[in-house]
């Protein structure tokens, strides 16, 4: 069965250093996707991407946040400056209209 | 704004024991899905509803559109059931989801 891939599964970053997570699609779906749990919270929508461009983006997509598909099958979430509160799960998902595949997560701690 | 709750938040039951999760939502949605999420935090996708009830395996999710409210039902329970259960509410205007907070379940031997 079709897997949505991210890279890397941990990761621990210095604050204000930039990351970059990273996220294989399943290749003829149509939407993409970034959400993020922090610990013992809900898991909540960061930003969607269509057509090679940002479709929707949550209060918290801020400045801060950037996503890219650079080429036909990655897509990428670029956290700037990281902070300590963006430690949390990031989640990518991609999705075409009969189901919703996530990815297996990126655990990021910004020490 | 939708607002997605879940209940109850923990439930333990005893193997064989049928267990019901229920998820209540407040706007019109295209799909409600229910996921599952172990500890070590990957999600797996369940099912997508839009009407009526869906089946596989021991798991039965309905849900009720003039009421929104779903169901998840787990029947014959087994320690390997053992999991975070998430219902999540894709609205009419997008694709994103919104989710519940989750209901943690344990299945004792």
């Amino acid at each position: 069965e079709p897997e949505v891939t991210q890279t890397p599964s941990h990761q621990v970053t210095q604050m204000g250093q930039e990351v970059i997570l990273r996220c294989v699609p399943i290749s003829n779906h149509l939407y993409f996707y970034w959400y993020r749990q922090i610990l013992g919270q809900k898991v909540e929508f960061l930003v969607s991407f269509y057509n090679n461009e940002i479709s929707e983006k949550s209060e918290i997509f801020d400045d801060q946040f950037s996503v890219e598909r650079p080429d036909g099958s990655n897509f990428t979430l670029k956290i700037r400056s990281t902070k300590l509160e963006d430690s949390a799960m990031y989640f990518c998902a991609s999705s075409r209209p009969n189901g919703y595949t996530f990815g297996s997560g990126t655990r990021l701690t910004v020490v | 704004k939708n607002e997605v709750e879940q209940s109850p938040q923990n439930l333990t039951a005893q193997e064989g024991e049928f267990i019901t999760i229920n998820c209540s939502y407040s706007v019109g949605i295209s799909a409600l899905h229910w996921l599952q999420q172990h500890p070590g935090g990957g999600i797996v996708s369940l099912f997508m509803l839009s009407s009526g009830k869906k089946k596989h395996g021991r798991l039965i999710a309905t849900i009720n559109i003039q009421e929104k409210h779903s169901s998840l039902h787990i029947t014959a329970s087994h320690p390997r059931d053992s999991a975070v259960y998430i219902c999540a509410a894709r609205t009419a205007a997008g694709n994103k989801l919104t989710f519940g907070g989750g209901t943690r379940v344990l299945v004792k031997p």
